[in-house]
């Protein structure tokens, strides 16, 4: 069973740029999460897909982040205009409703460099 | 806020049991406990979770107090693939979504030869 694909792996970009990260999750799980994780802590939420809807966004800074899950499969994580803090690793993940472990299984994850 | 407390480091010797300490004394009576690990530039992966039973599965087990404040996550013959930052997590049982995973600073493992 193929895990679930990231791509860019890294990215390096100037302050007030814009990048966009790819996230395609395993196949048949209906929920799609987006992480950043800064260097030396745990990974934070984002935001929350089940099929192509949002369930919880509450951690995603809106005024230069967003995100869209179209057609309930893949995802893109957006950030315009870039700032130094938003330096980070970029995970993304997907689970399974209804399995028993509610296991998250993440990608490998992007590394933004902002500079 | 983390709900959970864990050691910012430990060492292991390899091949000995691993024993993983947390502190969950804030858990309600439907938040289970989760344990993930991040391998050095990869993404986390789950391990283990319970309720208030005692666990095992192939990776390790988890043992839960009575009172549920607290756990211990053990790997009982550990390696130097081991080495990773676990993280121990309580999560509620959602209602109507999945799960959501709030982590902390977790645990660094260094298991040394």
């Amino acid at each position: 069973e193929a895990g679930v694909a990231q791509s860019p792996r890294y990215k390096i970009i100037e302050k007030r740029q814009s990048v966009a990260f790819w996230c395609n999750p395993i196949s048949g799980h209906a929920t799609l999460y987006w992480y950043q994780q800064i260097l030396g802590q745990g990974p934070k939420l984002l935001i929350q897909f089940q099929n192509n809807g949002v369930v919880d966004d509450s951690q995603l800074p809106k005024d230069r982040f967003s995100a869209e899950r179209l057609k309930g499969v893949d995802s893109t994580l957006k950030i315009q205009p870039a700032k130094l803090e938003d330096s980070a690793v970029y995970l993304c993940a997907s689970s399974f409703i209804g399995q028993g472990s509610d296991e998250q299984f993440f990608g490998p994850g992007t590394r933004l460099t902002v500079l | 806020d983390a709900k959970t407390t864990q050691p910012p480091s430990m060492d292991c010797a390899e091949g000995r049991a691993a024993n993983l300490p947390c502190n969950h004394s804030t858990i309600s009576g439907n938040e289970y406990v989760y344990w993930y690990r991040q391998i050095h530039s990869q993404g986390p992966q789950y391990i283990i979770h319970g309720l208030k039973n005692n666990e095992t599965n192939e990776m390790a087990s988890l043992i839960i107090t009575e009172d549920r404040k607290s756990s211990t996550l053990i790997l009982p013959h550990a390696t130097l693939r081991d080495t990773a930052v676990y993280y121990c997590i309580v999560s509620p049982t959602p209602s109507g979504s999945a799960r959501q995973l709030t982590f902390g600073s977790g645990t660094q493992l260094t298991v040394l030869p």
